[in-house]
């Protein structure tokens, strides 16, 4: 089916551990990105890239990583997790300027 | 500090009733501003949107209005139904426009 999937929907870790988030898209869509949402604070902007090969910060980057070799895949890895991290992860993507975002359905990511 | 607002965490309608549901900005700069809805465990999902150009954007039963000297925006839901009850997230494009920022959202709760 197009659209944007997730994987995993789920995924408990220990503190320090290395986790990687994927996200996948089949619109071709030039834009992509990756969102944290938590209670209190909203839809906050982790990273985004406008190409493969061109990644961005947003608002909170501390902790993470990103790459963007192929248009279609975005992953998202923690590094070495911490509690802090724990938090609903979400990608997106769009077209163009100023169209709106698509949303994957998330990932809940519980650092123990 | 907060570009975009949303100062009301929670509001409660019942069925057959106008929800309105707000959101300020602090950058003049900003030219386009969006609406999603969230439901539990789905990621959000665009609902309408409006540009700086325009002071009213209409879509079925939701209607954004933007004052720009005010820099505040409210989505209007008339009439409101039971399937409305979500979490409701205000977006503008940063200047760039290169990524959306959030406000915190509001939860709806429609009764019947």
């Amino acid at each position: 089916d197009a659209g944007i999937t997730q994987s995993p929907r789920y995924k408990i870790t220990e503190t320090g551990r290395q986790v990687t988030l994927m996200c996948h898209q089949t619109w071709s869509h030039s834009y992509m990105f990756w969102y944290r949402q938590d209670l209190g604070h909203g839809l906050r902007l982790i990273y985004y890239s406008a190409a493969a090969d061109i990644t961005d910060k947003g608002e909170v980057p501390d902790g993470y990583v990103v790459s963007r070799s192929k248009t279609e895949n975005f992953p998202l890895t923690l590094e070495s997790a911490t509690r802090s991290q724990t938090s609903v992860y979400f990608c997106a993507s769009r077209a163009g300027v100023d169209s709106p975002l698509h949303f994957g359905n998330g990932t809940r990511l519980t650092v123990t | 500090d907060q570009q975009v607002k949303q100062n009301s965490p929670s509001l409660s309608v019942q069925e057959g009733r106008i929800s309105i549901l707000n959101c300020d900005y602090t950058n003049s700069m900003f030219d386009y501003f969006l609406w999603y809805k969230k439901y539990p465990a789905e990621g959000p999902t665009f609902l309408i949107s409006i540009s700086s150009i325009k002071d009213k954007n209409e879509d079925g039963r939701f209607t954004v209005f933007l004052n720009k000297s005010a820099k505040h925006l409210s989505l209007h839901i008339v009439p409101s139904q039971p399937g409305d009850s979500a979490v409701y997230f205000c977006a503008a494009y940063n200047q760039a426009g290169t990524a959306l920022i959030f406000g915190k959202g509001t939860t709806l709760s429609v009764s019947s």
